[in-house]
């Protein structure tokens, strides 16, 4: 079946480091692959997606590759900020159907 | 424009007691999705619909929740008997749906909380 698998939180790191939120993810066909984000106190919206293999998405300073050969999605940052303080969820959208599917979600913390 | 609409934002019942949540999604978006949303952890597809048919309802518990989206635009999710571990977020989403979805972006409303006591 579909399914999304990403790293356990919290994560918690210093202002300008750098970040890298795992996710892996199984599925038939050919599916996209998002990031989205929850603030808190907000609803979920999307941070940045991927259509097809080799395909960046990037965002606000995020980056994440669409790795087919190892089925990955792994959410980047260089330099995070207290502001980028949120759950992150990783999704895929099935091929055909159009159906979402979220990972669990990591929450991250950034301290000044 | 404006976003994907709920209401109530928060709900407090006792268990097997019922209750139903409203959504109104951004206009001319043909697929609306219903999520659970339990404490920490990812959202969970209850029931999909593309204009007014369901498309997935695999997961939904049919023996207590229902959901309808009557003329293919705002939809009813209802509970009826609550049980306690149905306290949860319920989340609707909207998109383009199959026809014209070319960013794939799915938008969500604010959520309706539900504490079964």
């Amino acid at each position: 079946g579909n399914s999304v698998t990403q790293m356990e939180g919290p994560v918690t790191l210093s202002e300008e480091a750098f970040l890298t939120i795992n996710c892996t993810y199984t599925a038939t066909g050919y599916p996209s692959l998002f990031w989205y984000v929850q603030y808190p106190g907000e609803g979920l919206q999307l941070l940045l997606k991927a259509t097809k293999a080799d395909d960046k998405g990037s965002n606000k300073g995020f980056e994440a590759t669409y790795r087919k050969e190892t089925t990955s999605f792994h959410l980047e940052k260089g330099s995070v900020q207290v502001s980028d303080s949120a759950v992150y969820f990783c999704a895929l959208r099935t091929s055909g159907t159009y159906k979402y599917i979220f990972g669990t979600g990591t929450r991250l913390k950034v301290l000044a | 424009e404006a976003g994907v609409a709920q209401s109530p934002r928060y709900k407090i019942i006792e268990k097997r007691q019922s209750v139903a949540f409203w959504c109104n999604p951004i206009s001319g978006h043909a697929t609306l999705y219903w999520y659970q949303q339990i404490l920490g952890q990812g959202p969970k597809l209850l029931i999909q619909f593309q204009n007014n048919g369901v498309v997935d309802d695999s997961q939904l518990p049919k023996d207590r929740f229902s959901a309808e989206r009557l003329k293919g635009v705002d939809s009813t999710l209802k509970i009826q008997p609550a049980k306690l571990e149905d306290s949860a977020v319920y989340l609707c989403a909207s998109s383009l749906g199959w026809a014209s979805d070319g960013t794939g972006e799915l938008f969500f409303g604010e959520g309706s909380r539900l504490t079964v006591l």
